[in-house]
């Protein structure tokens, strides 16, 4: 079964850093974008950050530019997200997204089950 | 950045009830919009791509529609475990992709 698993969660101050993973399974992880979108606790999906197959595109949103650096270790079969200068609206479950076709920031098909990121001193 | 806009934001429905989500785009995404399901504490569920093309696995009760500006989610004799929040996504432009605020189902 195609899978994501992310991890790396948890809680951390303002200003902060955390890193997170996703580990995928049974699909050809380097021939597919990645995308990582988070959710504010009661709220809607925000696309948080994408990136290209081979790792050499990168796409963030606005709101954490300069501070979210995305990556992937297609030999590991592995997504990272990290992060920085963590700020309390950062809080919430972050998801691993696989693109669904060869796109890039575009379809999500499979997702991970969400880690939980709350920023607070 | 394409602004999505669903109506309503939340609906009560009987199983068996035949349901309408409305999702609007603040300009023309010609059709590339997708459809997701959320139960509470799950992760999305792509159910529906490219404003009208079920995604493999999913019932075909659901149905989607439109172009443009306007596009419709149906979900056809609405069963139990329908009962979720959907969300309509634009891919037209991107990044950022886009999504609706919304639009929870729940049992009348």
């Amino acid at each position: 079964e195609v899978q994501l698993l992310e991890s790396g969660g948890g809680l951390v101050q303002p200003g902060g850093s955390l890193r997170l993973s996703c580990a995928a399974s049974e699909f050809t992880f380097s021939t597919y974008a990645m995308n990582w979108v988070r959710q504010a606790p009661g709220k809607g999906l925000e696309w948080v950050s994408g990136i290209s197959d081979g790792g050499d595109s990168t796409y963030y949103a606005d709101s954490v530019k300069g501070r979210f650096t995305i990556s992937r270790d297609n030999s590991k079969n592995t997504l990272y997200l990290q992060m920085i200068s963590l700020r309390a609206e950062d809080t919430a479950v972050y998801y691993c997204a696989k693109e669904r076709a060869a796109g890039v920031v575009d379809t999500f098909d499979i997702w991970g089950q969400g880690t939980m990121v709350t920023v607070s001193s | 950045d394409i602004q999505m806009t669903q109506s309503p934001s939340s609906l009560s429905a009987s199983v068996g009830d035949r349901v309408t989500i409305t999702c609007r785009a603040s300009q023309s995404i010609s059709r590339y919009l997708n459809w997701y399901q959320q139960k509470p504490g799950k992760a999305p569920k792509l159910l529906i791509y490219a404003a009208s093309s079920l995604q493999s696995g999913v019932p075909s009760r659901f149905s989607g529609s439109g172009s443009g500006t306007d596009f419709t989610l149906t979900i056809n004799s609405l069963q139990p475990e329908d009962f979720a929040t959907y969300y309509c996504q634009q891919s037209y432009r991107t990044p950022p992709v886009t999504f609706g605020p919304g639009t929870k189902v729940d049992i009348k």
